[in-house]
C-alpha cells in the first residue's frame, strides 16, 4: 500500500535556527497537508496545500513558517528562526479528491 | 466551534470487552468524521470514517455510531484485544474531507489488557 514518507524522523535544532522537513506524499494526490502534535496532545492543523498555493492555514502558521512543493514528488515545511515552543512532531498528510487523509510517522523536532 | 471534545481520556479494558470513545462538535458545517488509531512513535492511521447520512458504519470489530441531532459520534470497538492498545483520535472536517482540515479530539489512550 503507498505510503506517506517523512524524513528525517529526528530533527535536532539550536534555537533561532532554519529547518526544512521534508514529505513525499503518496503520488497520485493532490491535497497536501502539515499538522504538528506536542507531547503528549492532540493533533494540529498548521495548512493546507492544493494546486501549487495553500488553500488554508491555522493561526499556528505564522509568517515563520512556508511550505513549498519544489518538484513532482516533494513537499516542504520550512521554520525560519526556531523557537523553543516549536519542539513537536510534524506530520504530513496527502488525500485525493474525495479520500482520507494519509498520514506519515511524522519528524520529531526537538529545538535547543 | 471548531472544537471536537472527546472522553474518556483514558480507558482501561479487559480482553474481550468493549471500548467505547465518545465525541462531540459543534460546527453544523462538519460532514466528515474519521477516526484515526497512533501507535507510540508512528503517524495516525485511519480506522474507520462515516459522513451524516448514515447512523452507523461498521468495519469488523469497529462501529460509529452517529447522532446528528445531537451532534455526537461514537467508536466502538467490539471484542477488544491487546494489540487494540493505541491512542484514539476523532476528528471532523468539512466539505465531506475534500481537502479539509481536520479538527482532532484530544485523544483517548486506550488499555486492552490481557
Amino acid at each position: 500500500e503507498p505510503e506517506v514518507t517523512q524524513t528525517p524522523s529526528h530533527q535536532v535544532t539550536q534555537m533561532g535556527q532554519e529547518v526544512i522537513l521534508r514529505c513525499v506524499p503518496i503520488s497520485n494526490h493532490l491535497y497536501f497537508y502539515w499538522y504538528r502534535q506536542i507531547l503528549g496532545q492532540k493533533v494540529e492543523f498548521l495548512v493546507s496545500f492544493y494546486n501549487n498555493e495553500i488553500s488554508e492555514k491555522s493561526e499556528i502558521f505564522d509568517d515563520q513558517f512556508s511550505v513549498e512543493r519544489p518538484d513532482g514528488s516533494n513537499f516542504t515545511l520550512k521554520i525560519r528562526s526556531t523557537k523553543l515552543e516549536d519542539s513537536a512532531m510534524y506530520f504530513c498528510a496527502s488525500s485525493g479528491g474525495g479520500q482520507p487523509q494519509h498520514f506519515g510517522d511524522g519528524t520529531r523536532l526537538s529545538i535547543l | 466551534q471548531q472544537q471536537v471534545k472527546q472522553s474518556p481520556q483514558s480507558l482501561i479494558v479487559q480482553k474481550g470487552g468493549i471500548s467505547i470513545i465518545n465525541c462531540a462538535y459543534e460546527n453544523t458545517a462538519f460532514d466528515y468524521f474519521p477516526w484515526y488509531q497512533q501507535f507510540p512513535g508512528k503517524g495516525p492511521a485511519l480506522l474507520i470514517a462515516i459522513r451524516p447520512d448514515v447512523s452507523e458504519k461498521k468495519e469488523g470489530r469497529f462501529t460509529i455510531s452517529f447522532n446528528k441531532s445531537a451532534k455526537q459520534f461514537s467508536l466502538h470497538i467490539m471484542d477488544s484485544q491487546p494489540g487494540d492498545s493505541a491512542t484514539y483520535f476523532c476528528a471532523a472536517s468539512g466539505r465531506q474531507g475534500y481537502g479539509q482540515n481536520f479538527v482532532f479530539g484530544p485523544g483517548t489512550r486506550l488499555s486492552v489488557l490481557p
